[in-house]
């Protein structure tokens, strides 16, 4: 398997800009987690999905933010409209999940800059 | 509300010495507790996972352990060499609803092992 997969990588744009940021899982995996991180608040959990359905969104900053995964294959992040602050390295991740252990597989992440 | 903090916050060794990163965390209610390891520009690769009704585990030159009680879990790197510089963080999991994903991570440890 090649592991989780994301994308883009790098993504310049300019502040009010929408971006979407995506992510395919690895196969057979249930859950799925978006991760952010910044120097100052380090990981933050964004929100995570089991079964291709929300079950924590609480970390989600603002409206601005919103993820749907329409099937097991693919999850999608969208920031409407971008802001300076939104700048990040964004991680999605995939476990499946069952009793006892749960191990996290997250991807290489995509870092975002919003000018 | 739970929080995790590690220290130091960096740490430069010569190579071959032993070292301890430390881990804390405020709420004793975990599931398990992980130790990641990210290397710059790249994702999290997941290092020991230790269940809350274990005391340690070990792979290799490594050794994780976990006293709940006292919220306190350490990462002993023995014998260390250049290719464990990295970022380290170590993050807790907690009860959820039954669903045991969510991770909570710590600030991480900048290991550099000079050669």
């Amino acid at each position: 398997d090649a592991g989780v997969i994301q994308s883009p990588r790098h993504e310049v744009t300019e502040m009010g800009q929408e971006v979407t940021l995506r992510c395919k899982p690895i196969s057979g995996h249930n859950s799925l987690f978006w991760y952010r991180q910044t120097m100052m608040r380090g990981l933050e959990l964004l929100i995570y999905f089991n079964n291709n359905v929300p079950i924590d969104d609480s970390g989600m900053p603002e409206d601005r933010f919103s993820a749907k995964m329409p099937n097991a294959s693919f999850s999608t992040l969208k920031i409407q409209p971008s802001e300076p602050r939104d700048s990040a390295v964004y991680f999605c991740a995939s476990s499946l999940r069952v009793t006892g252990a749960n191990v996290l597989t997250f991807g290489a992440g995509s870092r975002l800059t919003v000018l | 509300k739970q929080e995790v903090t590690q220290i130091p916050a960096a740490l430069s060794v010569p190579e071959g010495e032993n070292l301890v990163l430390n881990c804390s965390f405020t709420d004793s209610a975990i599931y398990n507790l992980q130790w990641f390891r990210q290397d710059p520009g790249k994702g999290l690769t997941s290092l020991l996972l230790i269940q809350s009704s274990q005391r340690e585990q070990t792979s290799g030159r490594l050794n994780a352990s976990l006293d709940k009680s006292s919220g306190r879990s350490t990462l002993y790197i023995a014998a260390s060499q250049p290719g464990d510089s990295a970022t380290y963080l170590c993050a807790v999991s907690l009860y959820y609803g039954g669903a045991t994903n969510k991770l909570i991570f710590g600030t991480g440890t900048l290991l550099a092992v000079q050669p």
